[in-house]
């Protein structure tokens, strides 16, 4: 079934840890999104990818990196995380940059102690 | 800078009666607007959209909402509600030329039996 699969479901860190979230997506989307939802606060951009080998940053992108090496993978990589990071993150995908529909992944649920 | 204000963190109905949830934007040029659901514990999918034409557009599991340009509102509705929309609905914009999407906090609704 095409759609995008996010690695791991949830996650426990300890502050000051590095963590990579993947993700995965099957639909040949040029763009890719990479979202943090916290209560009462909707849902924010970190950072975004229109096409392969390019990224951007987005409404959050402090503490976060990606990288986007070809179509399918855009990988978030905490490079040492802080408590404040706890959040649920969902990757997300449209067939461009420009396309106004966006396709969602399950997410990660991920606590930083 | 566009954003989205939504009305009341949690809404709670009736089954069998109306759903309104409502939703303003603030954008200095046209904008397009969409609604997304979000069930427990999985991602968000499209509820509808408005790009241009018809200023009332139809989406999935019986939800419609009016775009009203005078009042700056894009409120989604439903004549009478069921069990299964209890669901967190965030409302977005996108300006014409802008490539992300802008979320509101969501709205959490809730169905009472």
């Amino acid at each position: 079934i095409a759609g995008i699969t996010q690695a791991p479901t949830s996650q426990i860190l300890a502050a000051g840890r590095r963590m990579t979230l993947r993700c995965t997506q099957d639909m040949r989307h040029n763009a890719m999104y990479w979202y943090r939802q916290d209560l009462g606060l909707g849902l924010r951009l970190i950072h975004y990818s229109n096409t392969a080998g390019t990224t951007g940053k987005g409404e959050v992108p402090d503490g976060y990196s990606v990288s986007r090496a070809n179509t399918d993978d855009f990988p978030l990589t905490l490079a040492s995380a802080v408590p404040s990071q706890t959040s649920v993150y969902f990757c997300a995908s449209s067939t461009s940059p420009w396309e106004n529909e966006q396709f969602f992944g399950p997410g990660t649920r991920l606590t930083v102690l | 800078a566009q954003s989205v204000t939504q009305l009341g963190s949690h809404v709670s109905v009736s089954e069998g009666a109306l759903v309104l949830l409502r939703c303003n934007y603030s954008s200095s040029v046209p904008p397009y607007l969409f609604w997304y659901v979000q069930y427990p514990n999985q991602g968000l999918q499209l509820l509808l959209k408005y790009t241009t034409g018809a200023t009332l557009v139809k989406g999935i599991n019986g939800f419609e909402a009016e775009f009203k340009k005078s009042e700056t509102s894009f409120h989604l509705t439903k004549p009478s509600a069921h069990m299964s929309d209890a669901a967190e609905y965030f409302c977005a914009v996108r300006t014409q030329g802008a490539q992300k999407l802008v979320f509101g906090q969501g709205t959490r609704l809730t169905i009472n039996p």
